[in-house]
Parts: structure tokens; C-alpha cells; sequence
């Protein structure tokens, strides 16, 4: 089957560094995402990896090893807005599974 | 460019009925893939339409169906609604190219209350 694993929840600090890991078991990969979820709100994506090594945007950078079937989400200089859900989210090839399989989601709080 | 809007944003049931709901995809995008999102089970994939035909399915139940238009507005019915059908539904739209970097963008939803 297709299991995609993240932290329930994390709590850091406005202005610290979190890392978020997402570890994955799938039959195939052709990529994997990274959304943000504000509650309420639609997924907006943030970024996306199929190469191994880190791919930086701004505060926010994202790290692929296909080798152990993990990647993280590293958000720097948080912000209160970075309170959202994170979610990890694989491709694999079509077929009944469909395109995207995603976790269950971390949910980050970010407090003063 | 207007994003992906579905309608209606929030619907009451019952157990038993069955739901409408639609989805218009970004000007251009002609895939349209829908979700369900549940507190316990996270997103669910449901279907993929594009153009106009079903071309990926997760693993729902018959009761869960859709349909693509000509100009790549989709819609999806739940029949015989159950409690557990409670959920906020998404879809997202994308050009539809196989694989790779082809991104998803997201609706804001429908969330459906079944009592």
C-alpha cells in the first residue's frame, strides 16, 4: 500500500527554525510536494522536489532523499502567519491510486 | 487569473439524499482532480477528469461519481449520503500533463454536514 508519515503537530517559536519530516513508502514516485493549509483554507502549494539535495524559497526551503524515501519541510524566521497545517504530498504514477497521495498533515503553531 | 471556485461553500443533509457539487478549474486547466478531507483521514483523492473523461480513480465507493464538462467545469455526486460523508471536498485543477512538476492548485471547498 502507500503510506506517507508526518508529525501530528509541532509548536516552535516566532522567529526560530522548524523542520518538518515527512517519510514515505510508495509504489513508484515521481515527485513530492509540500502544501500549506491555513485553517479553513484551501491547500496553497509550496514547493517541490524529485531530485535529492534541498530547494530553497525564501524562508522556505525543502530537502528530498529518494534513497530513504524522506524529505523535510524547513521554514526559517518564523512568523505568527506560519501557523497552518503542512502537508506532505507524494506523485505516483497513474493507475488507481491516483496522482497525489498525501499525509495526514502537521499542524504548526508558531507562538510569541 | 481567477482561481479555482467551487460552489456551494457549505451544504446540509441528510442521511440518505444525495449532492451536487461543482467545481470551475483556472482558465486554461484541464484537469480537474477532486478530494475529501476528513480530521482522520487527512486528503482523501476521489477522481481525476480530463477532457471530459475519468482518468484516475481512488478508492471510494460507486455512490461517489463525477463528471467533466466541454469547457472543463467538473461536478460530483454523492449518492445515498451516509454520516461518515461529513468532509470538506475539495478539487484542484492543473494543464493535465502526465507527471513531473505539474502542480495542483486548490478550490477553497464545499463542506458538506450529513446529519
Amino acid at each position: 500500500g502507500q503510506n506517507i508519515d508526518q508529525p501530528t503537530e509541532m509548536t516552535a517559536t516566532e522567529g526560530a527554525i522548524v523542520q518538518i519530516n515527512c517519510t514515505y513508502q510508495t509504489s513508484g514516485f515521481n515527485g513530492l510536494f509540500w502544501y500549506q493549509q491555513h485553517a479553513g483554507e484551501a491547500p496553497t502549494f509550496l514547493s517541490y522536489n524529485v531530485l535529492d539535495g534541498l530547494e530553497e524559497k525564501g524562508r522556505f526551503s525543502s530537502f528530498l532523499s529518494r534513497s530513504k524515501g524522506y524529505s523535510y519541510l524547513l521554514l526559517k524566521e518564523l512568523q505568527m502567519k506560519d501557523s497552518a497545517s503542512y502537508l506532505c504530498a507524494v506523485r505516483v504514477p497513474g493507475g488507481s491510486q491516483g496522482n497525489l497521495i498525501f499525509g495526514k498533515g502537521t499542524k504548526l503553531s508558531v507562538k510569541p | 487569473k481567477a482561481g479555482v471556485t467551487q460552489t456551494p461553500r457549505y451544504l446540509i443533509k441528510t442521511r440518505g439524499q444525495q449532492v451536487t457539487l461543482s467545481c470551475s478549474p483556472i482558465s486554461g486547466h484541464r484537469s480537474v482532480s477532486w478530494y475529501q478531507q476528513t480530521p482522520g483521514q487527512g486528503l482523501q483523492f476521489l477522481f481525476e477528469y480530463f477532457s471530459e473523461t475519468q482518468r484516475n480513480k481512488g478508492n471510494f465507493p460507486g455512490r461517489f461519481s463525477g463528471r467533466q464538462f466541454s469547457n472543463s467545469r467538473s461536478e460530483m455526486n454523492v449518492s445515498t449520503l451516509e454520516l461518515g460523508d461529513s468532509a470538506l471536498y475539495l478539487c484542484a485543477s492543473s494543464l493535465g500533463r502526465s507527471g513531473g512538476r505539474e502542480t495542483q492548485y486548490f478550490g477553497p471547498g464545499t463542506r458538506l454536514l450529513v446529519l
